[in-house]
């Protein structure tokens, strides 16, 4: 399986700070990397799908880069409903894995 | 507007059974493969099965094959994840997703969750 590493596992910040945050994969996944948004108690939501597409209606303070095994998560300008669990996921290999989730929580 | 709703979670003993159902809404639902993830509490996502847009196939993460079965009921827009012989590990919330499409690989739509407890 390809294992996902994401890093920090938490990450204390301010309203209107830059914050990245980074997923590593085990192998080469080539850009078959998504993002997700998971606020207590709720459903994952689809930010990025193929590395760097925003699904619609993400806004444009986020983006994502990176091929092969290295990527990043950044928000630019934190709002208060940023603050919220990120996890990465593969889709380039069997089993699709995520990765063990980020707490981005407010400092 | 798609929706995917989950029911039939509970509570059920090490060794028992438990039949999930999601239903979808808003979209061509024979189009589109479906996925279970699962999130024990307090911890991270993990996939655990698929099923094709016409139920011709269907794969499972490791530790749940042999145990689960994953179908869908086509005429009436369903998913079900059949559960048997539950552990204590498998206590988690279970979600449905939709995979986007056949080639990129996320979850675009993704159902409330029901909740699975298994304890005696």
């Amino acid at each position: 399986d390809i294992q996902m590493t994401q890093s920090p596992s938490s990450l204390s910040a301010s309203v209107g700070d830059k914050v990245t945050i980074t997923c590593r994969a085990s192998e080469n996944i080539r850009t078959y990397l998504h993002w997700y948004q998971q606020k207590p108690g709720k459903a994952p939501n689809l930010l990025f799908y193929t590395t760097s597409t925003l699904q619609t209606g993400v806004p444009s303070r986020f983006s994502g880069s990176g091929s092969g095994t290295d990527f990043t998560l950044t928000i630019d300008s934190l709002q208060p409903e940023d603050f919220a669990t990120y996890y990465c996921q593969q889709s380039y290999g069997d089993p699709r894995t995520f990765g063990q989730g980020t707490k981005l929580e407010v400092k | 507007e798609v929706q995917l709703v989950e029911s039939g979670g509970g509570l059920v003993q090490p060794g028992g059974s438990l039949r999930l159902s999601c239903t979808a809404s808003g979209f061509i639902f024979s189009t589109y493969y479906i996925s279970w993830v699962r999130q024990a509490p307090g911890k991270g996502l993990e996939w655990v099965a698929n099923i094709k847009y016409d139920g011709s196939e269907t794969d499972y993460v490791d530790s749940v094959k042999g145990r689960f079965t994953i179908s869908r009921d086509s005429g009436k827009n369903s998913v079900s994840l059949q559960m048997d012989n539950l552990t204590v590990e498998d206590t988690a919330v279970y979600f449905c997703a939709r995979h986007s499409n056949t080639w990129r690989g996320d979850f675009d739509y993704w159902g409330q969750g029901t909740l699975v407890t298994v304890s005696s």
